[in-house]
């Protein structure tokens, strides 16, 4: 348990399907964070939040939207994704987004089909 | 040249044998170095942090840093079969932080 949690855990959609990504942390961290796994990949950043504000968009397609409406709470909006973005989605938190330890939640496993 | 480099592995080692994990980053500005422990299936978690030239222990790992050399390493004394796992570099500069794609370790009994 570290204190960030992922909701769902595991998630099968369609092309044409919109769906949501939950995170929510309980360490009162202030910056909170979407990263994508893939296989023989690097861990890719997507985005930052710090006290509620987006301070990273990594060249993310806009068929992932982010949403934070608070420092605790985190979302991830799908639409119209495509197979390829089938991977395991990472939410995390840190103290702030100065470069601290960050802290993974379990992770949603994405499927696209 | 990749930004945080490690060898894919497999890294196998028999039980009780230390475990010698290697990372090296081409950003001479970096700041802080973790080293992060996936299991199959699992999202990663924190082993260690280290800051500062030189070497930092707990445990049974320690985190070896070289600026200078641009390179960060982590031991595993005393490896378990519980150890296998897939171990994540990862370097901070400022709010950037960059994983590598992570050195798998096998345990053998």
């Amino acid at each position: 348990e570290t204190g960030v949690t992922q909701t769902p855990r595991h998630l099968v959609m369609g092309m044409t399907n919109k769906k949501s990504l939950k995170c929510e942390q309980h360490l009162g961290h202030n910056a909170m964070y979407w990263y994508k796994q893939s296989a023989k990949k690097p861990l890719e950043l997507m985005f930052v939040y710090n006290f509620k504000e987006q301070t990273e968009n990594n060249s993310v397609p806009s068929r992932f939207s982010p949403e934070c409406p608070n420092s605790s709470h985190l979302f991830l909006h799908l639409h119209t994704l495509q197979p390829e973005d089938s991977a395991l989605y990472l939410c995390a938190s840190s103290q702030d987004g100065s470069g601290n330890t960050i802290y993974f939640g379990e992770g949603s496993w994405l499927t696209v089909v | 040249q990749k930004e945080v480099e490690q060898n894919s592995g497999p890294l196998s080692v028999p039980e009780g044998a230390i475990a010698s994990l290697n990372c090296t980053y081409s950003d001479r500005g970096s700041q802080s170095f973790f080293w992060y422990r996936q299991y199959s299936g699992k999202s990663p978690e924190l082993i260690m942090f280290i800051y500062s030239n030189g070497d930092k222990e707990d445990g049974r790992f320690t985190a070896q840093l070289n600026k200078a050399s641009q390179y960060v390493s982590l031991l595993i004394r005393d490896s378990q079969p519980s150890d296998s796992a897939t171990y994540l570099c990862a370097v901070a500069r400022g709010n950037k932080l960059t994983f590598g794609t992570g050195t798998q370790l096998k345990v053998e009994l």
